[in-house]
């Protein structure tokens, strides 16, 4: 069965430094989303992308933010410079129409020290 | 703006009996009302969808209800397993594609 699948599986970063996320969707979806948790609290959404434009972004999802489908597979979330607070759970998440499940990839642990 | 309450942050029942889980929002009905189970370190994964005009859903053991004039959402396994021990979280969708907005889910633990 397809999945979504992210690397790398864990990233650790010094503050400032920027990093990259990559997910690859399943390969007949058509939305693509980021969402974050921090340790021990919710799921919170960041971004949601659509023929080839964000569709809709959260209050977290600032300029320090930016996403990317640069070919036909990959879907990137990265990050400028992080902070503390950066440290989370990234998880990409696909669907193939509207008004549908998303299947959300393993996710990437993203450590900020 | 929206707040999502899942009945309780931890749920213990022993196996074979059924798990009911409770998700309660406030202001308006979402269109559709999702269910995930995640394991910890994982990714959520889909359960069930129900629809703002539908009453129940059932797959399998599991069975949702979405009451929008209580403006509540039940999660029910039956027959439970200790392989069903997972977080549980309730999500609402206000339109096709847009973000999920999830709860901070409930812990359930089966003991045998």
């Amino acid at each position: 069965e397809p999945e979504v699948t992210q690397t790398p599986s864990h990233q650790v970063t010094q503050m400032g430094q920027e990093v990259i996320l990559r997910c690859v969707p399943i390969s007949n979806h058509l939305y693509f989303y980021w969402y974050r948790q921090i340790l021990g609290q919710k799921v919170e959404f960041l971004v949601s992308f659509y023929n080839n434009e964000i569709s809709e972004k959260s209050e977290i999802f600032d300029d320090q933010f930016s996403v990317e489908r640069p070919d036909g597979s990959n879907f990137t979330l990265k990050i400028r410079s992080t902070k503390l607070e950066d440290s989370a759970m990234y998880f990409c998440a696909s669907s193939e129409t509207l008004g549908t499940s998303g299947d959300f990839g393993p996710g990437t642990r993203l450590t900020v020290l | 703006s929206q707040k999502i309450e899942q009945n309780s942050e931890a749920l213990n029942i022993q196996e074979g009996k059924t798990a009911t889980l409770t998700c309660n929002y406030t202001n308006y009905s979402p269109a559709y009302l999702q269910w995930y189970r995640q394991d910890p370190g994982r990714g959520p994964v889909f359960l069930l969808l129900i629809r703002e005009n539908e009453k129940e859903k059932r797959k399998e053991r599991l069975k949702v209800t979405f009451d929008t004039t209580l403006k509540q959402s039940l999660f029910h396994i039956t027959a439970s397993q200790p392989a069903d021990s997972a977080t549980y979280l309730c999500a609402l969708q206000y339109q096709a594609g847009t973000a999920l907005i999830f709860g901070k889910g409930t812990t359930l633990s089966v003991s045998s």
